[in-house]
């Protein structure tokens, strides 16, 4: 079965500095997907990235940049030089080709003062 | 506008009553799901169609329903409404429905059930 855990419930830092989110996942499969989905206080689910498990390479979007270590099982996200507009809560979320549903995390609550 | 909708955006209701949530994927996307987000449970996954047959069922409640319709929209049916199915209720669709497809949420539905 699929699991995502995201064990940081809430994040709060003053803008500026960078923030951390960790998501570890369990499968059994050797072909999966993981993602991150962004939800702001509009309630809106908004999808950041998605990674196939054969492509290990961390990849960088503007100040977002995502860290995908199989060994760990790990699939983190980071927020350089955060700004207030990041607060939200983010989603990490895995998904396979035999299980067609996408499981979610219990998501991180990023605050970011100003 | 994420180019799924769902409406209505906001229902109260009565325990005991019957609503129906509405449906309409993204064009061009075969592939529906249904997710159920609340604060104790966070986001679960209900259901999902693809080009209106069922494809996955996750924990539905059997009070709960879904279909999809031959032009693609799809409803949830919740009945013998109770306090606890308070929620938000959220619609997704994808081209394939396969584990490698990026889900497009609509802004979600919510339930308030008095």
């Amino acid at each position: 079965a699929q699991k995502v855990t995201q064990a940081q419930t809430e994040i709060s830092v003053v803008e500026k500095e960078d923030v951390t989110l960790d998501c570890v996942y369990e499968t059994r499969d050797t072909t999966y997907y993981l993602f991150w989905y962004k939800q702001p206080p509009s309630g809106e689910l908004v999808f950041l990235i998605r990674r196939n498990s054969f492509d290990e390479q961390n990849e960088i979007s503007g100040r977002y940049s995502w860290n995908f270590q199989k060994s760990t099982s790990s699939f983190n996200f980071t927020i350089t030089a955060s700004q207030v507009v990041d607060s939200a809560v983010y989603f990490c979320a895995l998904s396979d080709d035999n299980d067609y549903k996408l499981s979610f995390g219990a998501g991180t609550t990023v605050t970011v003062r100003a | 506008d994420s180019g799924v909708t769902q409406t209505p955006k906001h229902l109260i209701t009565a325990t005991g009553q019957r609503v129906t949530l509405r449906c309409s994927p993204r064009s061009g996307d075969l592939s529906v799901y249904w997710y159920q987000q609340s604060l104790d449970q966070g986001l679960q996954f209900l259901i999902q169609y693809y080009n209106g047959e069922e494809r996955a069922k996750g924990n539905i409640l059997e009070r709960f329903s879904a279909q999809q319709f031959p032009d693609l929209h799809s409803e949830l049916n919740l009945s013998s409404l109770e306090l606890g199915d308070s929620a938000l209720y959220f619609c997704a669709s994808s081209d394939t429905g396969s584990g490698a497809n990026v889900l497009t949420f609509g802004a979600g539905s919510r339930l308030t059930v008095l």
